[in-house]
C-alpha cells in the first residue's frame, strides 16, 4: 500500500532533549516535506527536499533541522525542543513538487514539550 | 502572511444541502489544491485545479477558479454527515516549486 509513515505517533518531551521524529514513504516520491499545524494557524512549511541531498527552508524552519540521505526517508530533527514547539507535525511527500501533483501525508505526530 | 484564507471559517449545514467554501489567495500561482482533513488526522487530496482551468469536477465536488479576482470555490453537493471535516485549499508559490502554503481551512459540519 502506498503510504507516507510517521513515527512516533504522539511524543512529550522536555525542554532541551534532543528528538528525532521519522518519516518514510514507499511511494518513490522525489518531493518531501514537513509541516506544522497549530490552532488558528493552518498548516505551516517547516522544510522540504526536491531531492536526495537538497533541502530548503520553508517558511518556519528555526528551531528545526532535516536531511535527505535517502530518497525514502525525510527525518525531522529538533535539537533542543522548546515549549512552542508544542504542535502536530505531518510529512508529505509528492512525485514532482508541491504544486505540481498531490500531496500525500503521514497520520502526523503530536508532539508536547515541556 | 498566508498565501490562501479559506472562507467561511467554520460552516455547518444540514445532510443533503450544499456546501460552498471560498479561498482567496494574494500572488501568482501554477495551481491550486483542496484537502480534506479528518478530525486531527492526515490531509486527503480531493482535486487539483491549474491556472489555466476554470472548473473542474470530481464525483460530488466542484472546484472553480477565477485567477483575475484570485480566488476558489469548492462546492460540495448533497452533503453527507460523512463529509464533516476541515478543508483546506493550498497553493504554489510561482517563483518556487518547492515551497506551498495553506489557509487556515473551513471546518465543516454536516448534522444527520
Amino acid at each position: 500500500e502506498a503510504q507516507v509513515t510517521q513515527n512516533p505517533r504522539y511524543l512529550i518531551t522536555v525542554t532541551g532533549k534532543k528528538l528525532t521524529v521519522t518519516c518514510s514513504q514507499n511511494m518513490n516520491h522525489e518531493y518531501m516535506s514537513w509541516y506544522r499545524q497549530d490552532p488558528g494557524l493552518g498548516l505551516r512549511q517547516i522544510y522540504y527536499s526536491m531531492n536526495v541531498e537538497v533541502t530548503d527552508k520553508g517558511d518556519v524552519p528555526e528551531g528545526y533541522k532535516v536531511s535527505r540521505k535517502e530518497k525514502r526517508n525525510f527525518p525531522l530533527i529538533l535539537e533542543s525542543p522548546s515549549p512552542n514547539q508544542t504542535s502536530l507535525y505531518f510529512c508529505a511527500s509528492s512525485s514532482k513538487g508541491a504544486w505540481n501533483s498531490p500531496l500525500h501525508f503521514g497520520n502526523g505526530t503530536r508532539l508536547t514539550v515541556t | 502572511s498566508q498565501q490562501g484564507e479559506e472562507d467561511p471559517q467554520a460552516l455547518s449545514i444540514q445532510e443533503g444541502e450544499n456546501a460552498t467554501m471560498n479561498c482567496s489567495y494574494k500572488t501568482s500561482i501554477n495551481n491550486l489544491q483542496w484537502y480534506r482533513q479528518n478530525s486531527g488526522r492526515g490531509l486527503v487530496h480531493l482535486i487539483l485545479i491549474r491556472s489555466n482551468e476554470r472548473e473542474k469536477h470530481s464525483g460530488r465536488l466542484r472546484v472553480t477558479l477565477d485567477t483575475s479576482k484570485k480566488s476558489s470555490s469548492l462546492l460540495i453537493t448533497a452533503s453527507r454527515a460523512a463529509d464533516t471535516a476541515s478543508y483546506f485549499c493550498a497553493t504554489d508559490v510561482n517563483t518556487n516549486a518547492g515551497k506551498s502554503t495553506f489557509g487556515d481551512g473551513t471546518t465543516l459540519t454536516v448534522k444527520p
